[in-house]
């Protein structure tokens, strides 16, 4: 079965740090896909960036980076130079391709990230 | 456009009302999804709607029965709910139930069971 483990359940930090949310995963399938969501305190998920088992190349979008990493099932998430608008709680989530979860997404807990001024 | 809108944002209910929850979304989408979120803790599956059938229950009790009436609307109907029921309903969307397509989320339905 798939499971998406973020570790980090809060992280604080001061404006123009960088920061860098963790997330590894657990999957039988060969193919998948992963996302970043973003949730404000407004409640509304945001899609951030979605990636597929077969591409391992770093995204790059803005202050925001992604990095994929196979070897260690692990799609961490990096925000450069963070801002106060950047809090927010993130979940990472896997989605399979196979079996009765087709289509389905698993979150991880999420991870609260505060940016102070 | 990726906008889905949910009304209304807050709903108070007790216990022996009946009320509904809507979504709505214009991006042509086929697959419609209702989610349950808790406090600290990340989005629940409840449904899914594939081209207006539905497709996934996820072991839902009867009190959340979903309604998909054309495929840019999507309700959920609540009878006799209980207080551990409150939570934040997501609505999302996404073009069809495939894993690779990203799914659209609304701001939610904060619902509260008196």
């Amino acid at each position: 079965a798939q499971k998406v483990t973020q570790a980090q359940t809060e992280i604080s930090v001061v404006e123009k740090e960088d920061v860098t949310l963790d997330c590894v995963y657990e999957t039988r399938d060969t193919t998948y896909y992963l996302f970043w969501y973003k949730q404000p305190p407004s409640g509304e998920l945001v899609f951030l960036i979605r990636r597929n088992s077969f591409d391992e190349q770093n995204e790059i979008s803005g202050r925001y980076s992604w990095n994929f990493q196979k070897s260690t099932s692990s799609f961490n998430f990096t925000i450069t130079a963070s801002q106060v608008v950047d809090s927010a709680v993130y979940f990472c989530a896997l989605s399979e391709a196979g079996g009765t979860s087709y289509g389905k997404l698993t979150f991880g807990q999420g991870t609260i990230l505060t940016v102070h001024p | 456009d990726t906008e889905v809108t949910q009304t209304p944002k807050h709903l108070v209910m007790g216990m022996t009302n009946k009320k509904s929850l809507k979504c709505e979304q214009h991006m042509g989408h086929r697959a419609m999804y209702w989610y349950k979120q808790k406090a600290k803790k990340p989005p629940e599956l409840m449904f899914v709607y594939s081209y207006e059938k539905l497709s996934i229950n996820e072991s839902v009790p009867s009190r959340f029965s979903p309604e998909c009436p054309n495929s840019s609307l999507l309700n959920l109907h609540l009878h006799a709910l209980q207080p551990e029921d409150s939570a934040l309903y997501l609505c999302a969307s996404s073009q069809a139930v495939q894993t690779w397509l990203s799914q659209y989320f609304g701001p939610g339905t904060r619902l509260t069971v008196l």
